[in-house]
């Protein structure tokens, strides 16, 4: 079964570090381009990251950029996001997700999402 | 504010068709394939059409996309109780290197 399960998570301080995993089965996970999307309690979905199928290339969101770091390790078939100075209005939803065709707007699987809160 | 325009509502009634609309620039969707994902309460999003007018296996065909310059559309035809979600469209984005989703469309059957 092609799924992808998440872990990690929780509640953090402000400017504190938090991490969040995925781990993919049943397909090829070394062979997809990987995406982190969150969504904000009441809120639209938020591009975050995307990671290259080999780990080479990275890109990201304005709003994360230089506190987020996305990762992978295809030996484990896992995705990771590390999550440094984090801010309030990090809470969210976190969402790991294949994309079906390189890079594009296209994620057909996705994790069940975990839920980040940043507060005091 | 989210880079993608769409109607934060829309409704109709059972059996009926309704359309939702995305708006974007050239940077998005008149350079890039539009998404559609549809997300049902507490749930993830799940891959509603893809490349424009792509329907995923499992999708019913009640679904369709279309796409013309800088806006797209998703119609649902035959409108069921079971398509109360929220829509939401997306387009990689050439500027932004990263695809931009609009800010979603609540369906409501009434």
């Amino acid at each position: 079964q092609v799924q992808m399960m998440q872990s990690g998570g929780g509640v953090a301080q402000p400017g504190t570090s938090l991490r969040v995993s995925c781990v993919g089965s049943g397909f090829n996970f070394n062979k997809y381009a990987m995406h982190w999307v969150r969504q904000a309690p009441g809120k639209g979905l938020e591009w975050v990251a995307v990671i290259s199928y080999d780990g080479r290339n990275k890109f990201y969101g304005d709003s994360v950029e230089g506190r987020l770091t996305i990762s992978r390790d295809n030996s484990k078939n896992e995705l990771n996001l590390q999550m440094n100075s984090l801010r309030p209005d990090d809470t969210a939803v976190y969402y790991c997700a294949r994309d079906r065709a390189g890079y594009s707007s296209a994620f057909d699987i996705w994790g069940q999402g975990i839920p980040v809160t940043v507060s005091s | 504010q989210s880079v993608l325009t769409q109607p934060p509502s829309a409704s109709g009634t059972p059996g009926q068709r309704i359309s939702i609309s995305c708006s974007g620039d050239f940077a998005n969707i008149a350079a890039n394939s539009v998404t559609w994902y549809q997300q049902l309460p507490g749930t993830a999003p799940r891959l509603l059409i893809y490349s424009n007018d792509q329907r995923p296996s499992g999708v019913a065909d009640r679904f369709s996309g279309s796409k013309s310059g800088t806006s797209a559309s998703l119609a649902i035809s035959g409108l069921q109780s079971e398509d109360e979600a929220d829509y939401y469209c997306a387009a990689w984005d050439d500027n932004l290197h990263g695809p931009v989703f609009g800010g979603g469309t609540k369906l409501t059957v009434l």
